[in-house]
């Protein structure tokens, strides 16, 4: 069976631009939770998406959002990106809440 | 003002060696939890698991153990191996309301494993 992936791997963006990132779960999981990890502040959630509903939010500003689709598929979206938004974005599938979360590889992205 | 990075914890074993990760959770609610390792450029891969109701549980070459009296877990790893180098991260899972089924992750730990 596949794991999670995460598109893109790696991307640099500028200030004040907006970015996209996207994860496929593992097929027949509905559960899709981002998290954030940086150096200095380690793995931080963000927010759970469970059935095209978002379950959880973590303490993160509203720029922070996101969506799944009916196939469980789910995208997170930045906007007006922060020299402190670098990060690697990690995404991790379970069956529903509160079940093993299982990580993807994660997007590093880098704002210039 | 100037952020602080995390000053993550490290251990240093020698191949052959047990170690032993530990890991202090904040809330006494938390009725489920992780620990996870990753490994450079890879995601966090799940280790073992335990449940509140529990003090340990063993699988392959690792062992929980959970204190809630002091709200302590550590991670006993037998007989540690070069490819057992990465960082360690223990989790805590919410319980309900809007905590459940949310990770709170602790900093982390890196294991370097000595050939």
């Amino acid at each position: 069976k596949a794991g999670v992936t995460q598109t893109p791997r790696y991307l640099i963006k500028t200030r004040g631009q907006q970015v996209t990132l996207s994860c496929s779960p593992i097929s027949g999981h509905r559960s899709v939770s981002w998290y954030q990890q940086t150096p200095g502040q380690g793995l931080q959630f963000l927010f759970e998406y469970f059935s095209e509903t978002q379950r959880n939010k973590g303490n993160f500003p509203g720029r922070f959002s996101g969506r799944q689709f009916s196939n469980s598929r789910s995208e997170m979206n930045v906007s007006t990106l922060e020299l402190g938004d670098s990060a690697l974005y990690l995404c991790a599938s379970s069956w529903t809440t509160g079940n093993e979360q299982f990580f993807g590889p994660g997007t590093r992205l880098t704002v210039l | 003002g100037e952020s602080v990075g995390l000053h993550l914890p490290t251990l240093s074993v020698q191949e052959g060696d047990n170690s032993i990760i530990n890991c202090a959770y904040s809330n006494s609610a938390s009725d489920y939890f992780i620990w996870y390792k990753q490994e450079s450029g890879k995601g966090p891969q799940f280790i073992i698991d335990i449940r509140s109701n529990m003090d340990k549980r063993q699988g392959q070459r690792v062992t929980v153990l959970l204190n809630k009296t002091v709200k302590h877990l550590s991670l006993q790893i037998a007989a540690t191996q070069p490819g057992d180098s990465a960082v360690y991260f223990c989790a805590e899972k919410g319980a309900g309301g809007t905590s459940y089924g949310k990770l709170t992750f602790g900093q982390g730990t890196i294991l370097t494993v000595h050939p």
